[in-house]
């Protein structure tokens, strides 16, 4: 299995909803990444997990809440999102040490 | 303020000729650059990488250059096949905590290689 699988595909939610986006991989990678891309930009970094513990926070705001509940799954907890955080948010994975990283499909999530 | 740039948002070239795709970075701190590769509803997928400390890096049909005093890669793919039209990315790494790690993208370049 040489994949980041990623459910589910599309999420519309109201900004008064809970839901939360995951992440899975069967590849032995022990970090891995949240990043969320606006249309037309690049990939930006939001959460680094390593060895299933939060190393790297972005500054992102309280109402996206990251969970790495064992080595091979990754939560995206969300709340009382915004209409501006409507984008595709992508899920990656890699060795630790290693910089090429194997993203999922993403989910492309509309607030409304 | 971004600190990678590809200022091409497209490109185009004949099948069987060379792509040069060119990124260019502004933080000298930078350890890996990279090349993703995405396709439209898919995720980016890795291609290549370059350590801060080499100047060439070659895998089948990609090569990716640097050239650290001008602080500008490049990426060439001979000879292009219509399968590679895509989006590309080039991403900079540089390890550390937060506020000083960073795994930064590129704006991307849409090549599109003609049968």
């Amino acid at each position: 299995d040489t994949e980041v699988t990623q459910t589910p595909k599309h999420l519309v939610m109201g900004m008064t909803n809970k839901k939360s986006l995951k992440c899975e991989q069967h590849m032995g990678h022990r970090a891995m990444y949240w990043y969320k891309q606006k249309a037309k930009k690049p990939p930006e970094l939001m959460f680094v997990y390593s060895y299933e513990k939060l190393s790297i926070n972005e500054s992102v705001p309280s109402r996206f809440s990251p969970e790495c509940p064992n080595s091979s799954l990754l939560n995206l907890h969300l709340h009382a999102l915004q209409p501006e955080d409507s984008a595709l948010y992508l899920c990656a994975s890699s060795q630790t040490g290693n910089y090429g990283y194997t993203f999922g499909s993403g989910t492309r999530l509309t607030v409304v | 303020d971004q600190q990678v740039k590809q200022n091409s948002p497209s490109l185009s070239v004949q099948e069987g000729r060379i792509s040069i795709l060119n990124c260019d970075y502004t933080n000298s701190m930078f350890d890996y650059f990279l090349w993703y590769k995405k396709y439209p509803a898919e995720g980016p997928t890795f291609l290549i990488s370059i350590s801060s400390i080499k100047d060439k890096n070659e895998d089948g049909r990609f090569t990716v250059f640097l050239n650290k005093s001008a602080k500008h890669l490049s990426l060439h793919i001979v000879p292009s096949q219509p399968g590679d039209s895509a989006v590309y990315f080039c991403a900079a790494y540089r390890g550390g905590t937060s506020g000083t790690y960073k795994y930064i993208f590129g704006t991307g370049t849409r090549l599109k290689v003609l049968a």
